[in-house]
């Protein structure tokens, strides 16, 4: 445990608002990666991230957005254009390179629709 | 196409009976997996992969290349083994490494 941090915990989205969900990682890991978790369906990749300035289109990107201008940091943002956003988000960086490496997850955040 | 098959939603035993959760894979390539659970109120973590070839909380999983299978047995369940769990394929492609995961298994261990 430890070295990935997710916030907030919980977070309540309006109607038609943006939000944003933090991840820090202290593991100097340069690959860090988003997914949402719904019941039945497993984890499903959003968006991940190989270096700093980079990042690619997971399975279901549509309707939220990331930055990655520093290496500790990976915010997502769940955009008004994502209809259906109530899932637990999962964030993950992941340690080695090229092809080997192990991921390693943070505690999740809750998005709820009010 | 690359995809991770958990044909069961959920697994209910007793203690001390023997637990195996199944996982199927298709992919082009050598397949690297992973075993993932996540206790209640708990984050993802990583349970084992097949490279390692270890044992952990008395589970083990072997690749079986020929039945494309990733299977995961404990001989006697022990209460505490109540959790979901996620097997986990690795998919390199273009420089870019990311995991593709089943649907998850919820084991359920009763006493």
């Amino acid at each position: 445990d430890g070295g990935i941090t997710q916030s907030p915990k919980y977070l309540f989205r309006k109607e038609g608002q943006n939000v944003t969900l933090s991840c820090e990682q202290n593991l100097n890991h340069d690959a860090m990666y988003w997914y949402r978790q719904d019941p039945g369906q497993g984890l499903r990749l959003i968006y991940y991230s190989q270096i700093v300035n980079d990042f690619q289109k997971g399975d279901i990107a549509e309707g939220y957005s990331v930055s990655r201008e520093k290496k500790e940091s990976f915010p997502l943002t769940v955009t008004s254009a994502q209809k259906n956003p109530t899932a637990f988000y999962l964030c993950a960086s992941r340690s080695g390179t090229g092809s080997g490496g192990t991921q390693y997850f943070g505690p999740g955040t809750r998005l709820l629709v009010l | 196409a690359q995809r991770v098959t958990q044909p069961e939603k959920l697994l209910s035993v007793f203690k001390g009976a023997p637990v195996e959760l199944k996982c199927n894979y298709s992919y082009s390539g050598s397949p690297e997996l992973f075993w993932y659970v996540q206790y209640s109120r708990q984050r993802l973590q990583l349970l084992l992969r097949h490279i390692s070839r270890e044992s952990i909380k008395g589970f083990t999983a072997d690749l079986n290349k020929g039945e494309t299978s990733f299977h995961l047995k404990k001989p006697f369940a022990q209460e505490e083994d109540s959790a979901m769990y996620y097997c986990a394929l690795t998919s390199f492609s273009g420089g870019y490494n990311k995991l593709i995961f089943g649907a998850g298994t919820r084991l359920a261990v009763h006493p």
